[in-house]
């Protein structure tokens, strides 16, 4: 099983403050990579997909770069509507696996 | 417009059994592989079954092996969850959940149906 370590766990950042978040991979994954937004009651939100690709609709501040085993997400500016946990997923094995999860709070 | 929508949730008592549905439209689902994918309460996301397009190849989580059974009907356009023995650690939103191709590289998720287990 590929494992899927992301960090931090949590965040509490300020309106136009810059966030990054890592996910690393136990195993190479090539760019097979998602992140996705979750508020709470909702499905997951797809942000970027194969690593670096804007999901249609997100907002530009999202961006994402990374490949092998190492990939970070981030926000250029956060915005109040970017509350909510952030989750990356590599799709390289059948066998799907999630980071834990990093709660973006507002400050 | 690609949708897919579970149902089939509710609450079960522990040992009992439940059987989810996804409908889906919007694109071919006979070319695509599906997955299920749940979320216990305030926890992260759990992959937990796969399903190829042609239903040859099937995997589970281990948490999940030996009592949950995958299917689907692509006559129907449909994908299915069997749940047996269920257990309090099976209470969680199930969502269906299409998988990449190099052609449709998003992954799709339904809106989701929750499972509680519990007396």
């Amino acid at each position: 099983e590929i494992q899927m370590t992301q960090s931090p766990t949590s965040l509490s950042a300020s309106v136009g403050d810059r966030v990054t978040i890592t996910c690393r991979a136990s195993h190479s994954i090539s760019t097979d990579l998602h992140w996705y937004q979750q508020k709470p009651g909702k499905a997951p939100k797809l942000l970027i997909y194969d690593a670096s690709n804007l999901q249609s609709g997100v907002p530009s501040r999202f961006s994402a770069s990374g490949s092998e085993t190492e990939f970070t997400l981030t926000i250029s500016s956060l915005q109040p509507d970017d509350f909510g946990t952030y989750f990356c997923q590599q799709s390289y094995s059948s066998l799907w696996t999630f980071g834990q999860g990093t709660k973006v709070e507002i400050k | 417009e690609v949708q897919l929508v579970e149902s089939g949730g509710g609450l079960v008592p522990p040992g009992g059994s439940l059987r989810l549905s996804c409908e889906a439209s919007g694109f071919t689902f006979s070319t695509f592989e599906m997955n299920w994918v749940r979320q216990s309460p305030g926890k992260g996301l759990q992959w937990i079954a796969y399903i190829s397009s042609g239903a040859i190849n099937i995997f589970y989580a281990d948490s999940v092996k030996g009592r949950f059974t995958i299917s689907r009907d692509n006559d129907r356009g449909s994908l299915f969850l069997e749940m047996n023995s269920l257990r309090a650690e099976d209470t969680a939103v199930y969502y269906c959940v299409r998988a990449p191709t190099v052609m449709s590289p998003q992954i799709f998720w339904g809106q989701g149906t929750p499972v509680a287990v519990s007396s």
